[in-house]
């Protein structure tokens, strides 16, 4: 079957500090990859994605590999800033699809 | 930007009386989804709606559920008797294409509280 682990949070982080939230997936084909960011009274909103492997999703100063040996997707930044503060979910869907497997979610305070 | 907008942000209803949560997708897009998380797990996937009709859903929508696009805007959930259990947040999303590669655009939640 499909389907998202990651990370347990919550995790409270220093500003500056370096930031992993771990994803690993189990999916059948050839999923696409989604790292999704929901801010306090917000929506989920599309912070990265890789759609083959060995791409590399990143935005905002985010990073995410697709590594299919290790059938992993994690989610680092150099640098955290308090304006990151926010629940972070790594997602798959399958090619042949478009529904969408979801992690729990990692919860990230970052305080100055 | 545009963006998917659902109402209510929150609400509470008694077990066994029926529920519509009501999303406006971002308007040129063809393909609509309700998804719920259950505090504390999982973003978990109910219904995908394309041309008027249902094109997958997961075991968790059951005949409780159902959705509807009651006019160009609208895309609405209903849950006929609500369960204790169903008390989770609502996502509502929609994207332009079906393809696994295309970004789905996600609204705010509608918290559901049954007592």
């Amino acid at each position: 079957g499909n389907s998202v682990t990651q990370m347990e949070g919550p995790v409270t982080l220093s500003e500056e500090a370096f930031l992993t939230i771990n994803c690993t997936y189990t999916a059948t084909g050839y999923p696409s990859l989604f790292w999704y960011v929901q801010y306090p009274g917000e929506g989920l909103q599309l912070l990265l994605k890789a759609t083959k492997a060995d791409d590399k999703g990143s935005n905002k100063g985010f990073e995410a590999t697709y590594r299919k040996e290790t059938t992993s997707f994690h989610l680092e930044k150099g640098s955290v800033q308090v304006s990151d503060s926010a629940v972070y979910f790594c997602a798959l869907t399958r090619s042949t699809g478009n529904q969408f497997y979801f992690g729990t979610g990692t919860s990230l305070t970052v305080i100055p | 930007e545009p963006e998917v907008t659902q109402t209510p942000s929150h609400q509470v209803t008694q077990m066994g009386q029926e529920v519509i949560l009501r999303c406006v997708p971002i308007s040129n897009h063809l393909y609509f989804y309700w998804y719920r998380q259950i505090l504390g797990q999982k973003v978990e996937f109910l219904v995908s709606f394309y041309n008027n009709e249902i094109s997958e859903k997961s075991e968790i929508f059951d005949d409780q559920f159902s959705v509807e696009r009651p006019d160009g805007s609208n895309f609405t959930l209903k849950i006929r008797s609500t369960k204790l259990e169903d008390s989770a947040m609502y996502f509502c999303a929609s994207t332009r294409a079906s393809v696994g590669t295309d970004t789905q655009y996600f609204g705010p939640g509608t918290r559901l509280t049954v007592l």
